[in-house]
């Protein structure tokens, strides 16, 4: 399977403590994203990469969340001290970052906490 | 105001029925436009690119007016499986990159 794909699928955890997801973007995209979808609402961006460097990170998100790509490949995105409004579907894409290349997404890791 | 922004629906539609909804998006500098199919609880799904004046592909027609901002989905001969969710989402560039950005959703029901 070359498409995009995340780890775990469903995490269920109590609140306040820590998180972590990882993504594997389509191996030649240089372009990564995460974003987090609630029941009812359109995928919101929480931040995004190009090769290793972190391009924006949304404002919405407190210093309780963290992402990382360290060697352009896969990533991360931790959450820590976890809140009951974390719970959510997190999604990942990957593209090739130009200005016409649509964006593949993996199945999502859903986060439910408890 | 986002970015953009969809009527979130739901569009109830006759099988067999026409349905056309719009995407409306703020920031002229938006170079490439697409629609997304969700279906409940999966990830969204690429159903058309829409690059300058529109594109069609099968029964699925989809329209940009760069001077009104907004672009269209227009679904013909309507079947059941095409009930799902449809998002716009708008390929911006900003002073870090390209980005792309995702309306609400529409949400489409088609019944019998």
């Amino acid at each position: 399977d070359t498409g995009v794909s995340q780890d775990p699928r469903h995490k269920i955890t109590k609140r306040g403590q820590n998180v972590t997801f990882r993504c594997d973007p389509i191996s030649e995209h240089n372009r990564l994203y995460w974003y987090r979808q609630t029941l009812g609402q359109g995928p919101e961006f929480l931040t995004y990469f190009q090769n290793e460097a972190q391009l924006e990170k949304s404002r919405l998100l407190s210093d309780r969340f963290s992402a990382e790509r360290p060697k352009g490949s896969f990533s991360t995105l931790e959450i820590q001290r976890t809140e009951q409004g974390d719970s959510a579907m997190y999604l990942c894409a990957s593209s090739f970052g130009q200005a016409r290349t649509e964006a593949f997404f993996g199945q999502g890791t859903r986060l439910t906490v408890v | 105001r986002k970015e953009v922004e969809q009527d979130p629906g739901p569009f109830n539609v006759p099988e067999g029925a026409t349905v056309a909804f719009n995407c409306t998006y703020s920031n002229s500098a938006s170079q490439s436009f697409f629609w997304y199919r969700q279906d409940c609880r999966k990830e969204p799904k690429l159903l058309m690119s829409v690059y300058s004046s529109g594109n069609e592909d099968g029964r699925f027609t989809a329209q940009l007016n760069r001077a009104s901002q907004y672009i269209s989905l227009l679904i013909r001969d309507s079947k059941l499986s095409d009930s799902a969710t449809y998002l716009c989402v708008v390929n911006t560039l900003k002073a870090a990159g390209n980005k792309l950005t995702f309306g609400g959703g529409t949400r489409v029901l088609v019944k019998p």
